[in-house]
This record gives C-alpha cells, sequence and structure tokens, in this order.
C-alpha cells in the first residue's frame, strides 16, 4: 500500500528557513497536501499542489514536488515562533488521503 | 460555516464503559472519516462513509468499534466496552467530490479510558 514518510523533529531558529521532507511511494496521487496541527488542535489544511506543477508558493510557504523522486517539500521562510507545530505530508489515494508520520518543528529564539 | 463540529472534546471514563463519539460534518460535504491519534501509532484512519454509506472500515482496531452515519450531517463511533490502550485523540473530518481531495478536519476529542 501507499507508504509516506517524513523526518519526525526539526529544529530551526527564529528567522531562518525551515524545510520538510516527505517521500512517498503511490505516484498516481493527483494531489499532495501538508497540514499543520498545533498543540491540542485538529490538522488544518496549509497548502496542497497538483500533480502536474513542480513549485506553488503561498506567502511564506513553498512547496516544492519532484515526481521522479516522489519527493516532497515544505519551505518556511523567516520562521516564526507561532509556526511551532506538526507539519503532515498527506498524498490521495481513491478517497482517501495517506498522511505521514509528521514532523515536529520547533522553533527557538 | 462552522466547520466539522465533534463533541465531547474530552471525554473520561472508566475501563468497560460504552462510549459515543459525535461528529456533525461540514454541510454539502458527501465524505466523512474517522481517524485516530496516538503517540506510538500516528494518525491512523479508522473507517470513511461516502452519502452516509461506509465505504472501508478495515481500519476498524477490532469488534469494540462501530461507526453509524444515520444522515448527511451527523455521525457517531461508539467504543463498547472501551479499554485504556483506546485512549487517543480521535478525529472527525470530511470533505466534497468533485475537486481536490481536501479534508477538512474537525477539532478531535480526546478520549482517556483509565
Amino acid at each position: 500500500g501507499e507508504d509516506v514518510e517524513q523526518s519526525l523533529f526539526l529544529s530551526v531558529r527564529e528567522g531562518d528557513s525551515s524545510v520538510i521532507n516527505c517521500t512517498y511511494t503511490d505516484s498516481s496521487s493527483t494531489y499532495l497536501y501538508w497540514y499543520k496541527q498545533e498543540p491540542g488542535a485538529g490538522l488544518q489544511l496549509l497548502t496542497y499542489i497538483f500533480s502536474n506543477m513542480d513549485m506553488k508558493q503561498d506567502q511564506r510557504l513553498t512547496v516544492l514536488l519532484n515526481k521522479k523522486d516522489k519527493h516532497l517539500s515544505l519551505r518556511i521562510a523567516d520562521t516564526q515562533t507561532g509556526d511551532s507545530a506538526i507539519y503532515f505530508c498527506a498524498v490521495g489515494s481513491g478517497d482517501k488521503l495517506i498522511f505521514g508520520t509528521g514532523t515536529r518543528l520547533q522553533v527557538f529564539p | 460555516d462552522a466547520g466539522v463540529i465533534q463533541s465531547p472534546r474530552h471525554e473520561v471514563t472508566e475501563m468497560g464503559q460504552e462510549v459515543t463519539l459525535r461528529c456533525k460534518p461540514i454541510s454539502g460535504h458527501d465524505y466523512l472519516f474517522w481517524y485516530r491519534q496516538t503517540m506510538m501509532r500516528g494518525l491512523e484512519l479508522l473507517i470513511y462513509f461516502n452519502n452516509n454509506v461506509p465505504i472501508d472500515d478495515s481500519g476498524m482496531p477490532e469488534d469494540r468499534f462501530s461507526a453509524k452515519m444515520p444522515n448527511a450531517s451527523f455521525s457517531t463511533l461508539k467504543i463498547q466496552p472501551s479499554e485504556p490502550r483506546d485512549s487517543a485523540v480521535y478525529f472527525c473530518a470530511s470533505h466534497s467530490s468533485g475537486g481536490a481531495d481536501t479534508q477538512y478536519f474537525g477539532p478531535g476529542t480526546r478520549l482517556t479510558v483509565l
């Protein structure tokens, strides 16, 4: 079945860029997603990219998709303490989404 | 739109008791998903519905778990009898077919079974 993998932790200094990576196995996904989960809250959609795109930029967020390598990344520019959260990569699989394990981003001053 | 609504937000119960979690999806959404999140296992899909019909319940841990969707605006996840290992955060999510398969999540129910 579909497998989505992410590193578990990332620690960055406030003001630096953060890059969260994700690899997946199913290349048939039409859309690929990034969700953010803050403590005690549900998952919130951050952004998504259509599979025929290589890049999508939305303010401080940049999503890069390398279909050949089945690699998805999320770059957060000028990372702030409010960006501290768990970030989930997800890929579509039929009616469902397959989520990665989540990357816990810690931003320190 | 109020988003996906879940109740209760927190539930503490004793082992052996019945627990019922409730979800109201976003109006007009035809898919509804139940997930469970734990530190050990991450986010697991338990079951999902399309047009109120269960499509895939392969993620339901065992017969103690059951889910229903009697109409387009309401779903329940029931655990009977509950066990301490069922302690987790349970999320409901919904989406509308015909576009990006973006799922919208509720705030979750934190279940503690003592």
